[in-house]
């Protein structure tokens, strides 16, 4: 098994430019999430999805988008990047929440927005 | 709205030492994540706690939940440079699917 993979590793962009970063996992893992992580903040939730076709807002929503179209792949959209969302990105699967099951961690997506 | 706290957020110790790092949370949960990021690395789980007085040990780590507390340790035993990383407390709510609040780290330098 890959486990969780992400690309890229590194992107660099623009402000106002759109990309998209991916996130794919080969354990069949209903719930997926992205977090960022900031110097001195911890990991914050962007979104989640507790299966495909499902998605729902973290705590740091705003600038993304998601979507769900197969359990294996959950990709984030960033719209119109701003020198705000320069961050670490990760994305992380599990079987789900409700039964406290290891989150799994891909190697993350570092973002720098000029 | 959930807070984890922790600390110390920064910690410089000696090989050989014990220390406990400290994880605080602001509202019921019996779900606790301990989590280890080395520099540039991802996340790497070290420790799921799902009930009240839970205690988990691998090596020289081991982890505790008081649930009435709020309160999960991570306890360190004679340290070796290798346990020098990033240490991640996380909780996630009772009844809750949004994921996991983390918090802020702990960085911790083990020196010879």
């Amino acid at each position: 098994n890959a486990g969780v993979t992400q690309t890229p590793k590194f992107q660099v962009l623009k402000t106002g430019q759109s990309m998209t970063l991916q996130c794919a996992q080969d354990m069949n893992h209903e719930y997926m999430s992205w977090y960022r992580q900031d110097p001195g903040m911890g990991l914050r939730l962007i979104h989640y999805s507790v299966g495909a076709g499902i998605t729902d807002q973290g705590e740091v929503p705003n600038g993304y988008n998601v979507s769900r179209s197969t359990t294996e792949d959950f990709p984030l959209r960033l719209l119109s990047a701003a020198p705000s969302q320069t961050s670490v990105y990760f994305c992380a699967s599990s079987f789900g929440l409700a039964g406290g099951d290891t989150q799994y961690f891909g190697p993350g997506t570092r973002l720098t927005v000029l | 709205e959930l807070k984890v706290e922790q600390n110390p957020l920064f910690l410089s110790m000696q090989e050989g030492k014990n220390y406990t790092i400290y994880c605080n949370y602001s509202t019921t949960s019996d779900r606790l994540y301990w989590y280890r990021q080395d520099p540039g690395k991802s996340l790497e789980s070290l420790f799921v706690l799902l009930s009240n007085g839970a205690v988990k040990q691998e090596g020289r780590l081991m982890a505790s939940l008081d649930t009435k507390a709020r309160l999960s340790t991570l306890h360190i035993t004679a340290a070796v440079h290798d346990l020098s990383a990033t240490y991640f407390c996380a909780v996630d709510m009772v009844g809750g699917a949004d994921g996991l609040t983390f918090g802020k780290g702990t960085h911790l330098i083990i020196q010879p």
